[in-house]
């Protein structure tokens, strides 16, 4: 079974910084099939990125994902307000632990 | 527009069981699997398996084999997860969301999440 490690555990930066999120897996990753999802408090987690690199519906273009083998990364462009929350990466049956992006 | 919806939240014994429902509409139920997923307070996500609506089958996490039990009702569009022995370390928001539409990727992203039932378990 593959374990996702995120990092950092906890990113704290300002409206209008870029983020970057780290996920690496403890093998390699098939075809490439790891996700990316947001979740706010008391919300059910939201599909950000899937394949690594592909926007799902309606996500705005400030999220981009890359990556591939065992080393991928969420990118954040410019921090909205709204985009203060914990994501997770996600592959088959495996989730990473999160990472909370707080408002220093 | 794809849509999940779930039973309301259950306060249960230990020892008991506790079923929840999860409805889907806006899509074809049967052209997608079914996955669920708990979130125990402030924690991650975790993993617990999913069912085939179109045939039934089901594939559950080690974890969790012989604890769960997931089926579904195509005249209504519905996949049910049941939990039974419950502990206290059972309280939790349990989501069913939307799978892949072939076994290749069947767990390649979940883009459809139900709003969450949360389970409590206390004496």
């Amino acid at each position: 079974e593959i374990v996702l490690t995120q990092s950092p555990g906890t990113l704290s930066l300002s409206p209008g910084e870029r983020a970057t999120l780290s996920c690496r897996a403890s093998q390699r990753v098939s075809s490439n099939f790891l996700a990316w999802y947001q979740q706010k408090p008391g919300q059910a987690p939201r599909l950000l990125i899937y394949d690594a690199s592909s926007r799902a519906t309606g996500i705005p273009d400030r999220f981009s994902g890359s990556g591939s083998g065992t080393d991928f990364t969420l990118t954040i462009s410019r921090l909205e307000p709204e985009d203060f929350a914990v994501y997770y990466c996600h592959q088959s049956e495996t989730f990473g632990q999160g990472t909370k992006v707080e408002i220093k | 527009q794809e849509q999940l919806v779930q039973s309301g939240a259950e306060v249960k014994k230990p020892g008991a069981s506790v079923k929840v429902s999860c409805k889907a509409s806006g899509y074809t139920f049967t052209g997608y699997y079914i996955h669920w997923v708990r979130q125990a307070p402030g924690q991650g996500l975790e993993w617990m398996g999913w069912i085939n609506p179109n045939s039934g089958g089901t594939d559950y996490a080690q974890k969790f084999q012989g604890k769960v039990t997931m089926t579904r009702d195509t005249s209504i569009s519905t996949a049910y997860m049941e939990l039974s022995s419950l502990r206290s370390d059972d309280t939790a928001v349990y989501y069913c969301a939307r799978g892949g539409r072939r076994v290749t990727t069947v767990a390649a992203k979940f883009d459809y999440w139900g709003q969450g039932t949360l389970v409590t378990v206390s004496s």
